[in-house]
């Protein structure tokens, strides 16, 4: 078990610009989950996978944000156009569907500065 | 958006005080759950309390739980330098699904 593991740990690009972050989650994990995080602030929910469905997607989840899961393992979160608004640290979580309730474990995330 | 608020906002002790932070949100749970941030990393799960429970134990940590008054508190005893990080509570309206997390508090403690 390697935990959830986010690449790239950092990101810095120019406003306008695409960016792609993935996450891979723990294995066996049915659930995966995408958050931001600002400064100073806890994290905000934009979406969640359930093996490959996109169960929910957060109004802050413009339409220059998609998210996928292909085959229910990996995610990546894309961004086009990026903006400055966007800088934040971008965080993943995984966790299994059990009668425990959901604990769920999270990446070390990437941060994204858009310069 | 922001489930509830947290406070304080920060906090400074001395090793071996304890500590304790409030969560407050806003929705009826299913459950509520605190996990901890240390500086720009992951966060770290620490302890789930389900809605029809009023207090919870694990190691040095105490969470206690009143959902009418839509709130629950942290407590650390006995605390170390290591637990210096940022927390967080969040709450999850159903049994599983998005979290909805407070502002945290941030804990600061000195050797």
């Amino acid at each position: 078990d390697t935990g959830v593991s986010q690449n790239p740990r950092h990101k810095i690009t120019k406003r306008g610009q695409n960016v792609t972050f993935r996450c891979d989650p723990i294995s066996e994990h049915n659930r995966l989950y995408w958050y931001r995080q600002t400064l100073g602030q806890g994290p905000e929910f934009l979406t969640y996978f359930q093996n490959e469905a996109q169960l929910e997607k957060s109004r802050l989840l413009s339409d220059r944000f998609s998210a996928e899961r292909p085959k229910g393992s990996f995610s990546t979160l894309e961004i086009q156009r990026t903006e400055q608004g966007d800088s934040a640290m971008y965080l993943c979580a995984s966790s299994l569907v059990s009668g425990v309730g959901d604990i769920q474990y999270f990446g070390a995330g990437t941060r994204l500065s858009v310069l | 958006s922001q489930q509830g608020e947290e406070d304080p906002q920060a906090l400074s002790i001395q090793e071996g005080e304890n500590a304790t932070m409030n969560c407050s949100y806003k929705t009826s749970i299913n459950n509520l759950q605190w996990y901890r941030q240390n500086s720009g990393r992951g966060l770290v799960h620490l302890i789930l309390i389900r809605s029809n429970e009023r207090e919870k134990h694990s190691g040095r940590l105490r969470v206690t739980l009143d959902t009418s008054k839509k709130s629950s508190s942290l407590l650390i005893t006995a605390s170390r330098a290591a637990d210096t990080a940022s927390y967080f509570c969040a709450t999850l309206v159903t049994s599983y699904g998005k979290l909805t997390f407070g502002q945290g508090t941030i804990l600061t403690v000195h050797p």
